[in-house]
């Protein structure tokens, strides 16, 4: 079965420092890898879609990149703002289609 | 894209009433997942429906719970005789049917049982 880890569980900045968040996966047997953004009660909000062939994706501000051969992407946050405070997750689609979800990483941005 | 509509937002009830949930999914997406997620949990799947089938279902899917997406279009959840345990976050998310091609998920039905 697919395991997905987050590193660290929760991170504390201040405002302008640049972070890396870390997810690891057991089986590089994917067809993409997706990272989310959770404001506390609320739904999730997709970032950026990774697929298997790819090596990285940006978005303004965000870059997450993919290693599947060692089952490792990183989320890369630049000038990290307070809005960026959220809990963020990442999942992995697998054959079957199934997304299996990290425990995320609590992010606080201190201004 | 109108986005995926999840209602209620909310629901409190009383343990071992029934609550039924729904999903409208994004018109062009045939695919449609349930996710139920605890406090400082990831998501974890339930079941997907690829049109109006549905293709597969988690154990964690007890007997209580059934699914149904009719014609293909919206879903509804439905947990009979709740318990305490239920007491989660429900999210749908949907997609097209492709592998390559993420999810995008509404905001979410918070139960409380009580």
């Amino acid at each position: 079965k697919q395991e997905v880890t987050q590193i660290p569980a929760a991170l504390s900045v201040p405002e302008g420092e640049n972070l890396v968040l870390n997810c690891s996966f057991t089986d590089s047997a994917i067809y993409n890898l997706q990272w989310f953004r959770q404001d506390p009660g609320k739904g999730l909000t997709s970032l950026l879609l990774i697929q298997s062939s790819q090596r990285e994706q940006t978005s303004g501000r965000l870059n997450a990149s993919l290693d599947k051969s060692s089952g490792r992407s990183t989320l890369y946050i630049a000038a990290s703002q307070p809005g960026d405070s959220a809990t963020y997750l990442c999942a992995v689609r697998i054959p079957g289609n199934q997304f299996y979800f990290g425990t995320g990483t609590s992010l606080t941005v201190i201004p | 894209d109108t986005g995926v509509s999840q209602d209620p937002r909310h629901k409190i009830t009383k343990r071992g009433q029934n609550v039924t949930f729904r999903c409208d999914p994004i018109s062009e997406h045939n695919r449609l997942y349930w996710y139920r997620q605890t406090l400082g949990q990831g998501p974890e799947f339930l079941t997907y429906f690829q049109n109006e089938a549905q293709l597969e279902k988690s154990r964690l899917l007890s007997d209580r719970f059934s699914a149904e997406r009719p014609k293909g279009s919206f879903s509804t959840l439905e947990i009979q005789r709740t318990e305490q345990g239920d007491s989660a976050m429900y999210l749908c998310a949907s997609s097209r049917a492709r592998g390559y091609y993420g999810y995008t998920f509404g905001s979410g039905t918070r139960l409380t049982v009580v």
